[in-house]
């Protein structure tokens, strides 16, 4: 079973900012957080990961507590390509063990 | 990012026959490969970890003599569904770990099994 638990869905209107959380109180202090995201009936892209520091690239921030227990994955600018399952987990360096995930749903 | 390629995309086939699928990573080498497979509306589940001259592990509940893995290079894989029946159809999903840059799990773009 997947260690991370995330909300089943959320809405966001086009051009705004969205903001998917995700809970992973028992990671341990070596384990990466991971997001990915699947458009139906394609395979998983990366997204982003992290350690214990915020990170930036083209695609979203990353915003881990200081804890290390939760994370907040941010798309600026949520677009209508933007719709799709996010999946947040934890590495341990093994294959990626995937939950139910975020159902994001961008509207117009 | 890194590329996995799998082809086919698609494929159809009767109940009884063998369909292979091959997973390539195109600019990196790739040690170990994994393979998932995901049915509608679920999420995708681990099937085995494919390593690279020797023989998968897979995990449990999978059987090994019907999901045939071979790792024959450090960039190829395939999985053979042997003898398929309907309830083999699924969506199969390969994805290997490129160690160079992040240790990122990258992921093919999917074949969707139709069993006849």
């Amino acid at each position: 079973d997947a260690k991370t638990t995330q909300p089943p869905s959320m809405d966001c209107a086009e051009g705004r900012a969205a903001n998917l959380p995700c809970n992973h109180s028992t990671i341990s202090g070596n384990e990466y957080v991971y997001w990915y995201r699947q458009i139906h009936s394609q395979g998983p892209q990366y997204i982003i990961h992290g350690l214990k520091n915020n990170e930036t690239n083209e695609m979203a921030s990353l915003i881990i507590t200081e804890d290390r227990k939760s994370s907040t994955l941010i798309l600026p600018h949520a677009t209508l390509r933007d719709t799709a399952v996010y999946y947040c987990m934890e590495d341990s360096g093994y294959a990626l063990n995937f939950g139910k995930g975020t159902s994001l749903l961008v509207t117009p | 990012g890194a590329v996995v390629s799998q082809h086919p995309s698609w494929v159809i086939c009767k109940s009884g026959t063998s369909v292979k699928i091959e997973c390539r990573s195109l600019d990196f080498q790739a040690t170990t490969m994994f393979w998932y497979r995901q049915f509608p509306k679920q999420s995708l589940m681990l099937m085995a970890t494919s390593n690279e001259g020797s023989k998968a592990t897979y995990e449990q509940g999978v059987e090994k003599d019907k999901f045939l893995i071979n790792h024959a290079s450090l960039t190829l894989s395939t999985l053979t569904v042997t003898s398929a029946h309907p309830e083999d159809s699924s969506f199969y999903i390969c994805s290997a770990r490129e160690r160079r840059r992040g240790d990122i799990q990258y992921f093919g773009a999917g074949t969707r099994l139709s069993v006849l």
